[in-house]
């Protein structure tokens, strides 16, 4: 089993739309979590930090799930500059310098 | 943007021949990483480093090896290339002092083994 898995998609939306996606995660021991967005042929960058009790970021809320080891990644009216693949990222159990990366959701927003 | 630069940037190299990909950053952190990116794998960690000299495995480090003999400078080296190792090389970086989360990527290598 993979640590870090991820629905691939792609989820195509209309610019407004809201879409949302999970990511689950296999190491219970996992304490930090993280959503990169990677566009296409560029290296990956922090979209933002997951917190327990969940936080937003203008458009994009994070959400955490412990008990069911999942984490969620919603963004609220779509823009076209939000078209990227997202990462779910987890931290390697115990050792926090250490990353686990998920495939990534790829998100395609339409005029 | 973080000061990071990788090299060479696109690399088309034969099987059995050696390859070393550089990361070289301005930025002092004391972590550095080395990735690659396959479809439907995401990043897979190879090797990373804890400061000079100091490098572990990660968890594709088969085939490959690296070196950190300065804190702006982590080597990774393909003693013999096969196929199975074309793919898109990061490297990253993170700070020194407690950890965010925050990676600091290059912008890739592309290598392509024949």
């Amino acid at each position: 089993r993979k640590e870090v898995e991820q629905d691939p998609g792609p989820f195509n939306v209309p610019e407004g739309a809201t879409v949302a996606f999970n990511c689950t995660y296999s190491n219970s021991a996992s304490q930090s979590f993280f959503w990169y967005r990677q566009d296409c042929r560029k290296e990956p960058k922090l979209l933002m930090s997951v917190y327990s009790s969940g936080n937003e970021d203008g458009r994009f809320t994070a959400q955490l799930n412990r008990a069911s080891q999942y984490i969620s990644l919603l963004i609220r009216d779509s823009k076209l500059s939000d078209s990227a693949t997202y990462l779910c990222v987890v931290n390697i159990g115990s050792n926090d310098y250490k990353l686990s990366f998920g495939a990534g959701t790829t998100v395609t927003v339409r005029a | 943007d973080a000061g990071i630069t990788q090299s060479p940037r696109h690399k088309v190299t034969e099987t059995g021949t050696p390859v070393t990909l550089r990361c070289h950053q301005t930025e002092n952190h004391r972590y550095m990483y080395w990735y690659r990116q396959d479809p439907g794998h995401g990043l897979r960690l190879i090797h990373y480093s804890y400061g000079v000299k100091d490098t572990d495995k990660g968890e594709v480090s088969d085939g490959y090896s690296v070196s950190r003999s300065k804190t702006e400078d982590f080597l990774l080296t393909l003693e013999s290339a096969t196929s199975s190792q074309t793919s898109v090389y990061f490297c990253a970086i993170s700070e020194s002092t407690g950890f965010t989360g925050e990676l600091f990527f290059g912008e890739g290598s592309r290598l392509t083994v024949l």
